[in-house]
């Protein structure tokens, strides 16, 4: 079956913009994560959703970080005024259940350059 | 403060030898931990995994130890083949389903 799938692949944009990262969880996977990976660093946990609410955002940076899940399948991760340290592959992540000890399956990733 | 170190960022391996990569955690209350392969422009892809009350997980080449009194882990593979180079990431769970991951050890598997 589909996997995780994350568009765009790649965003270039001008600091200061607003941009939208999109992810597809694997079709039933209740559960959903974003983080984020900047040069030379692992993944960092931004936000999770378990169905449409988000139950731990304690990753988000900031206010200008914002993530929607409205029917509890595709997430948009949406960032404002956008500054060149956002720069970084921003890694979407599913699991069937809220566990903590069930396999997240990640998406390839948005790799996001802020000019 | 890093909560899960893994402090070599490359390890050179021999085909055919076993490869050792190492982790370390500082939080107690960690109660699973996972290891994750990652190759360039892909998504990590979940390897193995190891709870708290177990000190081996095994799965074909890859052996997982924990050593809770010393905080460490370690994944051993074992023979090592070319398709084995990659980063390897290191990650903990405690309880709140958010991974956090060490800043991974990039694995080169020698012809």
């Amino acid at each position: 079956g589909a996997g995780v799938s994350q568009t765009p692949s790649n965003k270039v944009t001008e600091k200061g913009k607003y941009v939208e990262l999109r992810c597809d969880p694997i079709s039933g996977h209740t559960a959903l994560y974003w983080y984020r990976q900047s040069l030379g660093q692992g993944p960092e946990f931004l936000i999770y959703f378990q169905g449409t609410g988000a139950a731990d955002d304690s990753g988000l940076p900031n206010d200008r970080f914002f993530a929607v899940r409205p029917e509890g399948s595709v997430s948009t991760l949406k960032i404002q005024r956008t500054e060149r340290g956002d720069s970084a592959v921003y890694l979407c992540a599913s699991s069937p259940l809220a566990a903590g000890t069930d396999t997240q399956y990640f998406g390839p990733g948005t790799r996001l350059t802020v000019l | 403060d890093q909560q899960v170190k893994q402090n070599s960022p490359s390890l050179s391996v021999q085909e055919g030898r076993i490869s050792i990569l190492n982790c370390d955690y500082t939080n107690s209350m960690f109660d699973y931990f996972l290891w994750y392969k990652k190759y360039p422009a892909e998504g990590p892809t979940f390897l193995i995994s190891i709870s708290s009350i177990k000190d081996k997980n095994e799965d074909g080449r890859f052996t997982v130890f924990l050593n809770k009194s010393a905080k460490h882990l370690s994944l051993h593979i074992v023979p090592s083949q070319p398709g084995d180079s990659a980063v390897y990431f290191c990650g903990a769970i405690n309880r709140d389903d958010k991974i956090i991951f060490g800043k991974g050890t990039r694995l080169h598997i020698l012809p």
